[in-house]
């Protein structure tokens, strides 16, 4: 079936830039998400790329697309304390059927001030 | 309400015991999601439910799992005779489904925080 694989922990420094990775492998994913989840709430969406894209940016968000590695990563540039939190990646395949997202594992962002 | 309301927030039951799990989701959205999220793990679908078809129940993990969903409203969750594995979070999210080129695609899903089931 279709899998989803994250590293399970990320360090960084306040104002340096995190890089999270994820690889999937279902080859005719459709979208790619990354979702944000902190301590004690729900997941909240922070974007998406179509599958025909290779990059998308919204402000300090970077996402990164490489279909052929079907390989996504999230960039967050000048990390913040309030950046830690899991973050999830996410697929769908709406042309096989597949109407729910697979998620990863999630990966723990923690910032040092 | 503005987002996805879950209810109760957190349940503790006895090993044996039925449990329900309700999800309000945003008005009009027509999609409606389950996913359990077990200590330190990824979310894991149960099921789904799109308008008036069938859903997809591929998810559930056992028949003591079940769903409903009263039009494209509320949606409860019942698990029957709880085992000391069903202790996870149960998220619902909500999305509407946007057409292209002649497809259904739900984009983006909105979560509810969860219902924390512990069984005891």
């Amino acid at each position: 079936g279709e899998d989803v694989e994250q590293s399970l922990f990320l360090s960084v420094r306040e104002g340096d830039s995190s890089v999270i990775n994820c690889t999937y492998t279902d080859s005719s994913s459709t979208y790619l998400y990354w979702y944000k989840q902190e301590p004690g709430a729900g997941l909240q969406l922070l974007t998406y790329i179509f599958s025909n894209m290779d990059m998308k940016q919204d402000q300090r968000l970077t996402v990164l697309l490489n279909k052929k590695d079907k390989h996504l990563s999230l960039r967050i540039a000048d990390t913040q304390t309030g950046d830690s939190a899991i973050y999830f990646c996410a697929e769908s395949n709406f042309q096989t059927g597949r109407r729910a997202l697979t998620f990863g594992s999630g990966t723990r962002l923690q910032v040092q001030p | 309400g503005a987002g996805v309301s879950q209810s109760p927030s957190n349940k503790v039951t006895e090993k044996g015991k039925d449990v329900e799990l309700r999800c309000d989701p945003i008005s009009g959205h027509t999609a409606l999601y389950w996913y359990r999220q077990r200590l330190g793990q990824g979310l894991e679908f149960l099921i789904y439910f799109q308008g008036n078809s069938a859903p997809d129940k591929s998810g559930l993990p056992s028949d003591r799992f079940s769903a409903e969903r009263t039009g494209e409203s509320v949606s409860t969750l019942t698990i029957q005779r709880t085992q000391q594995e069903d202790s996870a979070v149960y998220l619902c999210a909500s999305s509407v489904p946007k057409a292209s080129r002649g497809h259904r695609l739900n984009t983006e899903a909105f979560f509810g925080q969860g219902t924390r089931l512990t069984v005891v």
